[in-house]
C-alpha cells in the first residue's frame, strides 16, 4: 500500500528544545515536501526536494531545516522550535512528472509552549 | 507571484444536491491542478489532477474542469451525500518549479 508515515503525530514541546518529524515514503518517489497548515492561511510549503542530497526553499523555511540522505527518507528539524511554529506539518511526496499525484502523511500536530 | 483562491470559503447544502466548488489562480503557466479532500484532523487525499493539456477529468460522482486561459478550475459533485462533508483544496504547480500552491479550501457540509 502506497504510504507516507509521519512520526510522532502529536507533540508538546517547550520553546528551544530541539525536534525532528520524521517523514518515510515507500513508494520510490523523488519529489518531497513539508507544509505547514494553519486557520485562515492555508497550506504553505516549507522545504522540498527533488531527489537524494537536492533540497530547496519553499514559502515560509525560516526556523527549520531539513535532509535528504535517503530517498525514501525526508526529516523536517526544528532546531530551536518557538511558540510560532505551533501547527499542523505535512509531509508530501510524489513523481516529477505533470500527471503524478500528491500523496500526503497524515500529520503531525505540533504545539511549543 | 501565483495566488490561489477558492469561494465560497464555506457551504452547506441538503443530501441530494449537485454542487460546484470553485477555484481561481492567477497565473496560467501551470504544469497540473489538483483537488483534494481533507477530513477534520486528517491528511489530504487526492480526488482529481488535471494536467495542463487537459479540460477535465472524472472520477464516479466526481467532475473536475480546467480552464487556464481564465484561471478557472470547477470541482462538480452529483448527487451529494452527507459523507462528501469535508474540506475540499485545489492546488495547482506552476511551470518550472516543484511548488504546488494551495487555495485555502471550501469546507462542504452535506445535510441529511
Amino acid at each position: 500500500e502506497a504510504q507516507v508515515t509521519q512520526n510522532p503525530r502529536y507533540l508538546i514541546t517547550v520553546t528551544g528544545k530541539k525536534l525532528t518529524v520524521t517523514c518515510s515514503q515507500n513508494m520510490n518517489h523523488e519529489y518531497m515536501s513539508w507544509y505547514r497548515q494553519d486557520p485562515g492561511l492555508g497550506l504553505r510549503q516549507i522545504y522540498y526536494s527533488m531527489n537524494v542530497e537536492v533540497t530547496d526553499k519553499g514559502d515560509v523555511p525560516e526556523g527549520y531545516k531539513v535532509s535528504r540522505k535517503e530517498k525514501r527518507n525526508f526529516p523536517l528539524i526544528l532546531e530551536s522550535p518557538s511558540p510560532n511554529q505551533t501547527s499542523l506539518y505535512f509531509c508530501a511526496s510524489s513523481g516529477t512528472d505533470s500527471g503524478n499525484t500528491i500523496y500526503f502523511g497524515e500529520g503531525s500536530w505540533l504545539t511549543v509552549v | 507571484k501565483q495566488e490561489v483562491t477558492q469561494i465560497p470559503a464555506a457551504l452547506s447544502v441538503p443530501e441530494g444536491e449537485n454542487l460546484v466548488l470553485n477555484c481561481s489562480f492567477t497565473d496560467s503557466a501551470i504544469y497540473n491542478l489538483q483537488w483534494f479532500r481533507q477530513d477534520p484532523g486528517k491528511g489530504l487525499t487526492s480526488l482529481l489532477l488535471i494536467q495542463s493539456s487537459q479540460r477535465e477529468q472524472t472520477s464516479g460522482r466526481l467532475n473536475a474542469s480546467l480552464d487556464k486561459s481564465s484561471g478557472r478550475s470547477t470541482l462538480y459533485i452529483a448527487a451529494s451525500q452527507p459523507g462528501d462533508s469535508a474540506t475540499y483544496l485545489c492546488a495547482v504547480r506552476p511551470t518550472r518549479t516543484y511548488k504546488y500552491i494551495f487555495g485555502t479550501g471550501t469546507r462542504l457540509k452535506v445535510l441529511a
